[in-house]
């Protein structure tokens, strides 16, 4: 059964830095691209960023580019998120997923439960 | 970016009765490689992450029932739930993942009638 358990999520203030987690479990990690997908309390899904299968390759919304980094640990079957220059519109639940092929990336399949994140003074 | 455009942003509908939403790339989301539209459905009930519908426009996701059926190509997608049940109420969203950034709908929140 795929498993994905995010931490990290905590009441930061406006400029903070915040590293998010995520643990994976029940597929070989290292076959697939990885995503983070946030959705601020309600509002709808907003796609963050994208890491390949080797940490390779990289991709972000135009919105967290520059502040944001992606990296995943293969030997500890782990993903990261390191948010930097933190906003108020940052503020969301923060959800771990894994993509759906072998290889190069495609949909996303299983999320995590999510972390929530919430930017304020 | 590609935009995604759902609607309605809204819906009712009956127990049994038949559910239909639309999706609308700002683009064409059909890859001429494979011949396959990189377009994904998905249902979040409250308090809960989404959960995978479909993928490929029209393939349904292993375990998902067979009253929920993805169409269209090209730019124009339609989600469709054949016989409405009480557990669907939910809101929906559908994805491209044609090229990054990837891109969600608005979401299109379904009710009972």
């Amino acid at each position: 059964e795929v498993q994905l358990v995010e931490s990290g999520g905590v009441v930061v203030q406006p400029g903070g830095s915040l590293r998010l987690s995520c643990a994976a479990s029940g597929f070989t990690f290292d076959d697939y691209a990885m995503h983070w997908v946030r959705q601020a309390p309600g509002k709808g899904l907003e796609w963050v960023s994208l890491i390949s299968w080797d940490g390779g390759n990289t991709y972000y919304a135009d919105s967290v580019k520059g502040r944001f980094t992606i990296s995943r640990d293969n030997n500890k079957n782990s993903l990261y998120l390191q948010m930097n220059s933190l906003r108020a519109e940052d503020t969301a639940f923060y959800y771990c997923a894994k993509d759906g092929v072998v290889g190069p990336s495609g949909w996303v399949d299983y999320w995590g439960q999510g972390t929530l994140v919430t930017v304020s003074s | 970016d590609i935009v995604m455009t759902q609607s309605p942003d809204s819906l009712a509908v009956s127990l049994g009765e038949r559910a239909t939403i639309n999706c609308k790339s700002s683009q064409s989301i059909l890859h001429s490689s494979n011949n396959k539209d990189y377009l994904a459905w998905y249902q979040q009930k409250p308090g809960q992450p989404p959960n995978l519908l479909i993928y490929w426009a029209s393939t349904r996701q292993s375990g998902v029932p067979d009253r929920f059926s993805g169409s269209g190509s090209g730019t124009d997608f339609t989600l469709t739930i054949s016989s409405l049940q009480a557990e669907d109420v939910a809101v929906y969203y559908c994805l491209q993942y044609y090229s990054t950034p990837y891109t969600f709908g608005q979401g299109t929140n379904l009710e009972i009638k």
